[in-house]
């Protein structure tokens, strides 16, 4: 079985800038979680959705947010980003009982400058 | 919210010699994982352990869920367990999401 994949693995932008990361989870999964990670804070959570709802948001302004599709699949978006927001975002996936084990993605490793 | 600590923050091991890491919660979860983070970021499952003990191969876990706290043990360690070691626990108080420590970095020595 395949495991978490996100896209891109890597993304450079400016300050002000938007992005959008994508993260698809295991095949058969139905919540999905993000998280941030930085040397100075650690691992985050951000928000996990369970079929298409937003179920728990982590303390995030909101420029921060995400969605899921019926497929499972999710993104998040940054809006006007700052220096700070340069991060490692991993995605994990659960069969989605509440909140059963995670498997981690990757990652996608966003530089602001 | 929830703490998660854990300790010891950084250990240096000679190859060969046994470890033991541990995670406290400040209040109680329904679901525990210990992980290690690889060079490049990804976090790999070592464990699921709500409660009780599980072995695979030279490392173990243990869970008391009533004492709010989680054992990850490394036995005859080697310079490939060098890397970052994570507890999270998760369904606390009804929630959907996982509380991480901030880890504990290991460096074994050849």
């Amino acid at each position: 079985k395949a495991g978490v994949t996100q896209t891109p693995r890597y993304l450079i932008k400016t300050r002000g800038q938007q992005v959008t990361l994508s993260c698809s989870p295991i095949s058969g999964h139905r919540s999905v979680s993000w998280y941030q990670q930085t040397p100075g804070q650690g691992l985050q959570f951000l928000f996990e959705y369970f079929s298409e709802t937003q179920r728990n948001k982590g303390n995030f302004p909101g420029r921060f947010s995400g969605r899921q599709f019926s497929n499972s699949r999710s993104e998040m978006n940054v809006s006007t980003l700052e220096l700070g927001d340069s991060a490692l975002y991993l995605c994990a996936s659960s069969p989605g009982l509440p909140p059963g084990e995670q498997y981690f993605g990757p990652g996608t490793r966003l530089t602001v400058t | 919210g929830i703490q998660v600590e854990q300790s010891p923050p950084d250990l240096i091991l000679q190859e060969g010699a046994n470890s033991t890491l541990r995670c406290n919660f400040s209040d109680s979860v329904n679901n525990l994982q210990w992980f290690h983070q690889n060079p490049w970021g990804q976090l790999i499952n070592l464990f699921y352990i709500p409660s009780g003990t599980k072995q695979n191969g030279r490392l173990s876990a243990t869970t008391v869920a009533t004492e709010r706290y989680s054992l990850l043990y490394i036995s005859s360690s080697q310079t490939t367990d060098s890397g970052v070691y994570f507890c999270a626990g998760g369904g606390h108080s009804g929630t959907y999401k996982y509380i991480f420590g901030t880890g504990t970095r290991l460096k074994v020595l050849a």
